[in-house]
């Protein structure tokens, strides 16, 4: 039972314009979510959270959104650059869990120049 | 200030031996966890350690592994008996603390079994 779940393995858009990532969850005690950004031989280094109190966190040119009804979280990367380019995993955990994120299994992101 | 930090980088073993991998937290962090990786998949929970304690080891297979994280040194991954299915990629990261859940993940070992 994957509990998250990153639909499109593979995304590409051209530079400058908007990308969006998308992330559903199945578990309803999950109250923290994270986006990390990874690149080949690396390990995932995080980019961006949000707690179940808020809807949108935004930092920079990403913003992730939390829709708790649908259970769905998205990550906007805008203006989208080529260094961009890396797989992108979400990320969730819940309160009584605190130490174990469950991971989806990424979305390659590509960013055409 | 060093990152997480974790060896070998790459680590090739045959069928049945022994596989030992290392991660040093980043400075002031006494939370560790371990994740695997396989092949077009996504990273899977193994298990969470404090100094000189498990915390959670749901994810980690019952036989051949075990992990720990002594009160001094690195944390260790043990695989005993390795089988070409161990072949992944094995990443530790590590958090200040439990309540803080931003977690710094090290480079990886990759770990091949012949």
């Amino acid at each position: 039972d994957q509990q998250v779940k990153q639909n499109s393995p593979s995304l590409s858009v051209q530079e400058g314009r908007i990308s969006i990532l998308n992330c559903d969850y199945t578990n309803s005690m999950f109250d923290y979510f994270l986006w990390y950004k990874k690149y080949p031989a690396e390990g995932p280094t995080f980019l961006i959270s949000i707690s179940s109190i808020k809807d949108k966190n935004e930092d920079g040119r990403f913003t992730v959104f939390l829709n708790k009804s649908a259970k769905h979280l998205s990550l906007h990367i805008v203006p989208s650059q080529p260094g961009d380019s890396a797989v992108y995993f979400c990320a969730a955990s819940d309160n009584t869990n605190a130490g174990k994120s469950t991971f989806g299994d990424g979305t390659t992101l590509t960013v055409k120049p | 200030n060093a990152g997480v930090m974790q060896n070998p980088r790459h680590l090739v073993r045959r069928r049945g031996q022994e596989a030992r991998l290392r991660c040093s937290p980043m400075k002031g962090h006494s939370h560790v966890y371990w994740y695997r990786q396989l092949p077009e998949e996504g990273l899977k929970f193994m298990v969470y350690l404090q100094k000189e304690n498990i915390i959670d080891e749901s994810g980690m297979p019952k036989e051949r592994f075990s992990a720990e994280f002594p009160k001094e040194g690195p944390s260790i991954l043990r695989i005993q008996q390795v089988v070409r299915g161990d072949s992944a990629a094995y990443f530790c990261a590590s958090s200040v603390g439990r309540g803080l859940l931003e977690q710094f993940f090290g480079p990886g070992t990759r770990l091949t079994v012949l």
